[in-house]
């Protein structure tokens, strides 16, 4: 069975653009959470969704916004990039009620 | 949120030797779950602790829930290079599926 799966891997973007991040939840994951892991930090919960809908939101500007479509996939944005925007974004998936989140491996966004 | 605190960093040692990190919180968690984060890699779920001084092994690996819910450990006996990497404990909240991770114990094995 496929994994969590994260598209693109690896990103170069320049200051003020925008940026979409895809994932593809395990099939039958309903649930699909963000996070940016910074270097040396743990992951820190950006958005969770389920059904379609936001479930959750972490402390993070109103320039990232997230969505889930219909098949259970989700996508990040992010506009206006900073520099500090670098970081690993990890996409994560469960099984409703279930407490173990599986990671896709991310992708590198390198802001510059 | 209530954030958890790992201990230490960093932990680097010779193969063989026995390893603990700690987490801590200043509020009762309701659980504690362990991700172990390979060099390049992304987070490995590896348990949840739910009860009170709850302890569950999975082979070298022992870990270990407080009496009182607010600390937890993770023990490695007699590490191997294949332990090599990052762990993570996380609490849930709110009820809800956020993680709230702590900032990491990186352990590095010298063969």
């Amino acid at each position: 069975d496929a994994g969590v799966t994260q598209s693109p891997t690896h990103l170069i973007k320049t200051r003020g653009q925008h940026v979409t991040l895809r994932c593809s939840p395990i099939s039958g994951h309903k649930s699909v959470s963000w996070y940016q892991q910074v270097l040396g930090q743990g992951p820190q919960f950006i958005f969770q969704y389920y059904e379609k809908e936001e479930r959750g939101r972490g402390n993070f500007p109103d320039r990232f916004s997230a969505r889930q479509f219909p098949n259970y996939s989700s996508e990040l944005n992010v506009n206006a990039l900073l520099l500090g925007d670098s970081a690993l974004y990890l996409c994560a998936s469960r099984y409703h009620g279930g407490p173990e989140a599986f990671f896709g491996q991310g992708t590198r966004l390198t802001v510059v | 949120g209530q954030q958890v605190m790992q201990i230490p960093q960093y932990q680097h040692v010779q193969e063989g030797e026995d390893f603990t990190t700690y987490c801590n919180s200043s509020t009762t968690l309701s659980n504690i779950q362990w991700y172990k984060q390979r060099p390049g890699g992304h987070p490995v779920f590896l348990i949840q602790l739910v009860k009170s001084g709850e302890v569950k092994k999975q082979k070298r690996l022992t870990f270990q829930f407080g009496e009182a819910k607010k600390n937890s450990s993770l023990h490695i006996t007699a590490t191997q290079t294949t332990d090599v990497g990052t762990y993570f404990c996380a609490r849930t909240q709110g009820g809800s599926e956020k993680l709230v991770f702590g900032k990491g114990t990186k352990l590095t094995v010298n063969p």
